[in-house]
């Protein structure tokens, strides 16, 4: 069993839906957990990033994280042409080092006009 | 613009021969790490220098090796060359260590292919 695992999709909505992309995971010593977002040809840049359990907003983004159920999930709403991308969880422990940040292999996103 | 550079973009070449890809990491970050991208094991960690001393090792291959200069400027050195090897290679700097949240900025990468 991989320490993160994530739907590659790819995942294909209309304009304006709902989205719901989301990563479970195995290592309860996971505190950070993030969503990058990467455009084709592009390298991932930090959509979200919340610490511990609970939830964060940020404009049309809402992320979410049960650490009970070991679940996160990112929340886009009125999902636009532009939100096309492939979207990658990532977690990390308290310690330091590289080595504990861990990622899903990320979920393709095509948002239909 | 992340502020983080790589260079080359894109590069082709033989089996068997040796690269460099070379990174210069945002203004003010003292961490460097390098990333391999494939479709199939998606971003695997390679390693991570802070303030040119190696900090952290994950799935290089021996093959493989990196340093940080002293203008903090990274590269990473790929030598006998597999197809396997054909991949997108990512730098990403952060300000620490890596300990807390330890947010990366990433380069846009440098795509190689091994023909």
């Amino acid at each position: 069993q991989k320490e993160v695992e994530q739907d590659p999709g790819p995942l294909s909505v209309p304009e304006g839906a709902i989205v719901s992309l989301n990563c479970t995971y195995s290592n309860s010593a996971f505190q950070y957990f993030m969503w990058y977002r990467q455009y084709s040809r592009k390298g991932p840049e930090l959509l979200m990033y919340t610490y511990s359990s609970g939830n964060k907003e940020d404009g049309r983004f809402t992320a979410q994280v049960d650490k009970s159920s070991k679940y996160i999930s990112l929340f886009i709403r009125d999902s636009q042409p532009s939100d096309s991308a492939t979207y990658l969880c990532a977690m990390k422990d308290q310690g330091g080092g590289a080595d504990g940040l861990t990622f899903g292999k990320g979920t393709h996103l095509i948002i239909q006009p | 613009d992340s502020g983080v550079t790589q260079t080359p973009k894109h590069l082709i070449t033989a089996t068997g021969q040796r690269v460099t890809l070379r990174c210069s990491p945002r203004s003010g970050d003292l961490s460097v790490y390098w990333y391999q991208q494939s479709l199939d094991q998606g971003l695997q960690f390679l390693i991570q220098y802070y303030n040119g001393e190696e900090r952290a090792k994950g799935n290089i291959l021996e093959r493989f090796s990196a340093q940080q200069f002293p203008d903090l400027h990274s590269e990473l050195n790929l030598s006998s060359l597999e197809l396997g090897d054909s991949a997108l290679y990512f730098c990403a700097s952060s300000v620490a260590t890596g300990s807390g949240a330890n947010v990366l900025t990433f380069g846009a990468g440098s795509r190689l292919t091994v023909l």
